[in-house]
Protein backbone atom coordinates (compact mmCIF):
# COMPACT_ATOMS: atom_id res chain seq x y z
CA UNK A 1 0.00 0.00 0.00
CA UNK A 2 1.24 3.64 -0.75
CA UNK A 3 1.74 6.34 2.23
CA UNK A 4 2.07 9.83 2.07
CA UNK A 5 3.91 11.86 5.07
CA UNK A 6 4.00 15.53 5.54
CA UNK A 7 6.48 15.70 8.09
CA UNK A 8 5.45 19.83 8.83
CA UNK A 9 2.13 20.19 10.50
CA UNK A 10 2.57 23.72 10.62
CA UNK A 11 4.51 26.35 8.59
CA UNK A 12 4.15 30.27 8.63
CA UNK A 13 5.37 32.80 5.85
CA UNK A 14 5.02 36.25 5.59
CA UNK A 15 3.23 37.98 2.83
CA UNK A 16 4.91 38.36 -0.51
CA UNK A 17 7.42 35.82 0.68
CA UNK A 18 7.86 31.93 -0.60
CA UNK A 19 7.64 29.08 1.35
CA UNK A 20 8.03 24.97 0.96
CA UNK A 21 6.04 22.33 1.82
CA UNK A 22 7.57 19.16 2.16
CA UNK A 23 6.00 15.66 0.84
CA UNK A 24 7.24 11.98 0.79
CA UNK A 25 5.60 9.20 -0.26
CA UNK A 26 6.52 5.48 -0.60
CA UNK A 27 5.24 3.23 -3.08
CA UNK A 28 6.45 0.18 -5.42
CA UNK A 29 4.96 1.56 -9.00
CA UNK A 30 6.40 3.57 -11.71
CA UNK A 31 3.57 5.11 -12.76
CA UNK A 32 1.37 7.26 -10.74
CA UNK A 33 0.00 10.80 -9.84
CA UNK A 34 0.32 13.52 -7.40
CA UNK A 35 -1.37 16.50 -6.19
CA UNK A 36 -1.33 19.24 -3.73
CA UNK A 37 -4.99 20.07 -2.65
CA UNK A 38 -5.76 23.18 -0.42
CA UNK A 39 -8.25 23.15 2.13
CA UNK A 40 -9.35 26.76 3.42
CA UNK A 41 -11.63 26.78 6.54
CA UNK A 42 -14.65 26.39 4.57
CA UNK A 43 -13.60 23.06 4.53
CA UNK A 44 -13.91 22.77 0.45
CA UNK A 45 -11.17 20.70 -1.00
CA UNK A 46 -9.30 22.64 -3.64
CA UNK A 47 -6.91 21.57 -6.43
CA UNK A 48 -3.44 23.27 -6.85
CA UNK A 49 -1.07 21.33 -9.02
CA UNK A 50 -0.56 17.96 -10.59
CA UNK A 51 2.34 16.47 -11.62
CA UNK A 52 2.47 12.90 -13.22
CA UNK A 53 4.94 10.98 -12.83
CA UNK A 54 6.02 9.53 -16.08
CA UNK A 55 7.09 13.69 -16.82
CA UNK A 56 10.21 15.21 -15.47
CA UNK A 57 9.20 18.66 -15.55
CA UNK A 58 8.06 20.03 -12.63
CA UNK A 59 4.31 21.21 -12.76
CA UNK A 60 3.69 25.22 -12.50
CA UNK A 61 0.43 27.03 -12.00
CA UNK A 62 1.26 30.85 -11.32
CA UNK A 63 2.85 31.34 -7.98
CA UNK A 64 2.93 27.67 -7.51
CA UNK A 65 5.47 25.03 -8.51
CA UNK A 66 6.71 21.80 -7.37
CA UNK A 67 9.77 20.01 -6.79
CA UNK A 68 9.15 16.56 -7.99
CA UNK A 69 12.18 14.42 -7.27
CA UNK A 70 11.00 10.71 -8.22
CA UNK A 71 13.95 8.72 -7.53
CA UNK A 72 13.86 9.99 -3.61
CA UNK A 73 9.92 10.10 -3.94
CA UNK A 74 9.96 13.85 -3.04
CA UNK A 75 6.93 16.33 -4.11
CA UNK A 76 7.83 19.59 -2.52
CA UNK A 77 4.90 22.57 -3.33
CA UNK A 78 6.59 26.29 -3.18
CA UNK A 79 4.23 29.11 -2.68
CA UNK A 80 5.69 32.36 -4.21
CA UNK A 81 4.85 35.67 -3.78
CA UNK A 82 2.30 34.10 -0.42
CA UNK A 83 -1.12 36.03 -0.23
CA UNK A 84 -3.37 36.16 2.78
CA UNK A 85 -5.60 33.84 0.90
CA UNK A 86 -3.11 31.36 0.82
CA UNK A 87 -3.79 30.39 4.35
CA UNK A 88 -5.24 27.44 4.68
CA UNK A 89 -4.48 23.10 5.42
CA UNK A 90 -2.53 21.86 2.55
CA UNK A 91 -2.33 18.04 1.21
CA UNK A 92 -0.34 16.10 -0.55
CA UNK A 93 -2.05 12.77 -2.27
CA UNK A 94 -0.98 10.71 -3.99
CA UNK A 95 -3.14 7.96 -6.59
CA UNK A 96 -2.04 5.00 -8.70
CA UNK A 97 -2.10 5.07 -12.01
CA UNK A 98 -2.60 1.10 -11.98
CA UNK A 99 -5.73 0.16 -13.58
CA UNK A 100 -7.00 -2.47 -10.92
CA UNK A 101 -6.61 -3.56 -7.34
CA UNK A 102 -7.57 -2.07 -4.15
CA UNK A 103 -5.46 0.91 -5.10
CA UNK A 104 -7.23 1.89 -8.23
CA UNK A 105 -9.10 4.91 -8.01
CA UNK A 106 -8.45 6.48 -4.67
CA UNK A 107 -6.40 9.26 -3.08
CA UNK A 108 -4.00 8.60 -0.76
CA UNK A 109 -3.51 11.33 1.48
CA UNK A 110 -0.82 13.04 3.82
CA UNK A 111 -1.88 14.26 7.38
CA UNK A 112 -1.79 18.05 6.21
CA UNK A 113 0.11 21.24 6.72
CA UNK A 114 -1.26 24.10 8.34
CA UNK A 115 0.05 27.22 6.55
CA UNK A 116 -0.10 31.15 8.53
CA UNK A 117 0.04 33.85 6.58
CA UNK A 118 1.18 36.74 8.03
CA UNK A 119 0.54 40.47 7.05
CA UNK B 1 -19.58 25.31 -15.23
CA UNK B 2 -21.17 24.42 -11.76
CA UNK B 3 -18.77 22.64 -9.55
CA UNK B 4 -19.71 19.71 -7.28
CA UNK B 5 -22.58 20.19 -4.69
CA UNK B 6 -23.41 18.30 -1.50
CA UNK B 7 -25.91 18.34 0.82
CA UNK B 8 -26.84 18.75 3.32
CA UNK B 9 -24.44 20.80 4.66
CA UNK B 10 -24.87 19.85 8.28
CA UNK B 11 -26.42 16.46 9.64
CA UNK B 12 -27.34 15.24 12.94
CA UNK B 13 -28.52 11.91 13.92
CA UNK B 14 -28.28 9.28 16.90
CA UNK B 15 -27.06 6.39 17.38
CA UNK B 16 -28.43 3.72 15.07
CA UNK B 17 -30.31 5.96 12.76
CA UNK B 18 -29.49 6.36 8.96
CA UNK B 19 -28.16 8.95 7.10
CA UNK B 20 -28.48 10.18 3.33
CA UNK B 21 -25.50 11.69 1.81
CA UNK B 22 -26.50 13.60 -1.57
CA UNK B 23 -23.84 14.11 -4.03
CA UNK B 24 -24.19 16.05 -7.54
CA UNK B 25 -20.94 16.03 -9.48
CA UNK B 26 -19.84 18.59 -12.09
CA UNK B 27 -21.78 17.15 -15.31
CA UNK B 28 -20.18 15.19 -17.76
CA UNK B 29 -18.41 13.76 -14.95
CA UNK B 30 -18.93 9.38 -14.66
CA UNK B 31 -17.05 8.85 -12.23
CA UNK B 32 -17.99 9.60 -7.77
CA UNK B 33 -15.58 9.24 -4.75
CA UNK B 34 -16.36 9.51 -1.18
CA UNK B 35 -13.68 10.63 1.26
CA UNK B 36 -14.38 10.93 5.31
CA UNK B 37 -12.38 13.61 7.49
CA UNK B 38 -12.52 12.90 10.78
CA UNK B 39 -11.07 14.63 13.65
CA UNK B 40 -7.74 12.91 14.35
CA UNK B 41 -7.88 10.35 11.43
CA UNK B 42 -7.17 12.44 8.16
CA UNK B 43 -8.75 11.77 4.83
CA UNK B 44 -9.94 8.47 4.33
CA UNK B 45 -11.41 6.97 0.92
CA UNK B 46 -14.73 5.73 1.66
CA UNK B 47 -16.15 4.46 -2.17
CA UNK B 48 -15.86 4.50 -5.79
CA UNK B 49 -18.25 5.07 -8.42
CA UNK B 50 -17.77 4.60 -11.93
CA UNK B 51 -20.71 5.05 -14.56
CA UNK B 52 -23.30 3.90 -11.73
CA UNK B 53 -21.17 0.49 -10.44
CA UNK B 54 -19.30 0.70 -7.29
CA UNK B 55 -15.74 0.04 -8.46
CA UNK B 56 -13.43 0.20 -5.25
CA UNK B 57 -13.82 0.70 -1.66
CA UNK B 58 -11.82 1.79 1.10
CA UNK B 59 -11.74 0.04 4.96
CA UNK B 60 -15.13 1.02 5.98
CA UNK B 61 -17.82 -1.61 6.94
CA UNK B 62 -21.13 -2.53 4.98
CA UNK B 63 -23.36 -0.25 6.43
CA UNK B 64 -21.60 2.49 4.17
CA UNK B 65 -23.25 1.88 0.66
CA UNK B 66 -25.48 3.45 -1.79
CA UNK B 67 -25.45 4.22 -4.96
CA UNK B 68 -23.25 6.60 -6.97
CA UNK B 69 -24.60 9.92 -6.03
CA UNK B 70 -26.64 9.21 -2.63
CA UNK B 71 -24.94 7.84 -0.25
CA UNK B 72 -26.48 6.03 2.86
CA UNK B 73 -24.50 5.12 5.87
CA UNK B 74 -27.17 2.89 8.00
CA UNK B 75 -26.51 1.85 11.85
CA UNK B 76 -24.88 5.53 12.36
CA UNK B 77 -22.32 4.65 15.54
CA UNK B 78 -20.51 7.69 17.15
CA UNK B 79 -17.48 7.43 15.63
CA UNK B 80 -19.10 8.00 11.75
CA UNK B 81 -19.16 11.90 12.98
CA UNK B 82 -16.81 13.55 10.03
CA UNK B 83 -17.10 15.91 7.66
CA UNK B 84 -18.06 13.50 3.85
CA UNK B 85 -16.55 15.14 1.35
CA UNK B 86 -17.70 14.00 -2.12
CA UNK B 87 -15.58 14.77 -5.80
CA UNK B 88 -15.93 14.07 -9.42
CA UNK B 89 -13.79 13.59 -12.35
CA UNK B 90 -14.92 13.42 -15.89
CA UNK B 91 -13.07 9.67 -15.97
CA UNK B 92 -11.49 7.34 -13.68
CA UNK B 93 -7.85 8.68 -14.96
CA UNK B 94 -8.26 12.22 -14.19
CA UNK B 95 -8.17 14.91 -11.39
CA UNK B 96 -11.02 14.58 -8.93
CA UNK B 97 -12.67 17.50 -8.01
CA UNK B 98 -14.47 18.11 -4.65
CA UNK B 99 -17.22 18.89 -3.03
CA UNK B 100 -18.06 21.24 -0.13
CA UNK B 101 -18.85 18.61 2.28
CA UNK B 102 -21.84 17.28 4.55
CA UNK B 103 -20.96 17.40 8.60
CA UNK B 104 -22.03 14.69 9.64
CA UNK B 105 -22.82 14.48 13.83
CA UNK B 106 -23.98 11.38 15.37
CA UNK B 107 -25.21 11.66 19.06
Amino acid sequence: AQTVTQSQPEMSVQEAETVTLSCTYDTSESDYYLFWYKQPPSRQMILVIRQEAYKQQNATENRFSVNFQKAAKSFSLKISDSQLGDAAMYFCAYRSAVGRGTSYGKLTFGQGTILTVHP
Amino acid sequence: EAGVTQSPTHLIKTRGQQATLRCSPISGHTSVYWYQQALGLGLQFLLWYDEGEERNRGNFPPRFSGRQFPNYVNALELEDSALYLCASSPDREKTQYFGPGTRLLVL
